[in-house]
Parts: C-alpha cells; structure tokens; sequence
C-alpha cells in the first residue's frame, strides 16, 4: 500500500513531442505528490509538485495532470527538447516520502 | 547559497573495509535523509532525521549500516563491513520540516570490490 507504481520505465521522444509519465499510488493519506528530475552524475531535483485537492498544476512545459478518484497523476511535458533527458522520479508523502522506480527519459534531436 | 555537501563523491573499497559517508544538510534544514539509489531497487530511503533524532530507521538493510546526527549540521552513514552488494550510490538530502521540498545533495558512489 506504500508503493507508488511508475510507467513506463523508459520513453523516447521526438523533439517538440509530448512526454507522459505516469505514476499510481494506493495509500489515501498521502497528501502531497511531487515529481523529480535527475540528470546523470547529479542527485534529484524538484521539478513540481501538486497536493490531491487540485486536478492540474502547469509550470511552464511540465504540467501534472491528478485523478484522486483513480489514485493517478502524470507528468506532462510539452515541447520537449533534448535538454528535458534525464530520470524523472514521481513521489508521493505521508511523513516520509516513496518514490517511484523512475522513467529514462530521452528526447532525440 | 551551498547546496547539501556530501563526502566522499566517490569511494572504492574492499570487501569488509568500514565505509563512512559524510552529509552536511543545508543550514536552517532540521530535516535529514540517507536514500540509496541502484539501478534494481531504484530509490529507497534508509533512515530520516528530525532536530538530530532519528525518527524512521525501517529502511537499513541490516546491522552492518550505521547512521548518526551528532549536531544539526552534520551526519554520517557508516557500513560496516561493507560488501558488493552494498555497492550503490548514497543520497543525503534536506528539508526544513515538514515543507514540500527535500534538497538532494550530489551523492556518494560506493563501490565495494
């Protein structure tokens, strides 16, 4: 019930495509879902996050899309570009936090 | 501003040599974490600190790995004795209480022949 199950568990995009990550959880008391980027040789770093009373947050290209009531949220990334490869990590929290398996990214120039 | 500092980056050792990890946590952070990362089990947390006090110690594999917090600036993850399948990259990250954001630091990548 802790876990948080992420697909897939690599994507390969063109350059100006959309990335689509998708993660599932089953613990209703998680209460805050953020997403990581991870680029080779460096540690995660926050990318955004959204709390399960919102259905969609944007920050510029990436946008987490939430369905509380199938337990489901995505990472959107619009226009991607080669400089978006990386290990994108979702994660959920209760008083810690679990972390899905992780998606390798690359976007082809 | 410094990031989370972490020591060694990398570290090389022999089977049943003790191996110690160092972590300096952003300052004003009262929140500490060691996670592991490997390519099979992906990232998985091993201990988290609160004000210097260990709050969840579940994730340590076993006895062999240690993990103080002496002050608010500073904590190790010690192996003793270390093995092969230890061999990993260590993740110490920060986080003023319960706020959203943890601050990774760049990592230890620990071989162990």
């Amino acid at each position: 019930q802790q876990q948080v199950k992420q697909s897939p568990q690599s994507l390969i995009v063109q350059k100006g495509g959309i990335s689509i990550i998708n993660c599932a959880y089953e613990n209703t008391a998680f209460d805050y879902f953020p997403w990581y980027q991870q680029f080779p040789g460096k540690g995660p770093a926050l990318l955004i996050a959204i709390r399960p009373d919102v259905s969609e947050k944007k920050e510029g290209r990436f946008t987490i899309s939430f369905n509380k009531s199938a337990k489901q949220f995505s990472l959107h990334i619009m226009d991607s570009q080669p400089g978006d490869s990386a290990t994108y990590f979702c994660a959920a929290r209760t008083a810690k936090y679990i972390f899905g398996t992780g998606t390798r990214l690359k976007v082809l120039a | 501003d410094a990031g989370v500092i972490q020591s060694p980056r990398h570290e090389v050792t022999e089977m049943g040599q003790e191996v110690t990890l160092r972590c300096k946590p952003i300052s004003g952070h009262n929140s500490l974490f060691w996670y592991r990362q490997t390519m099979m089990r992906g990232l998985e947390l091993l201990i988290y600190f609160n004000n210097n006090v260990p709050i969840d110690d579940s994730g340590m594999p076993e006895d062999r790995f240690s993990a103080k917090m002496p002050n608010a600036s500073f904590s190790t993850l010690k192996i003793q004795p270390s093995e092969p399948r230890d061999s990993a990259v260590y993740f110490c990250a920060s986080s003023f209480e319960r706020q959203e954001t943890q601050y990774f630091g760049p990592g230890t990548r620990l071989l162990v022949l």
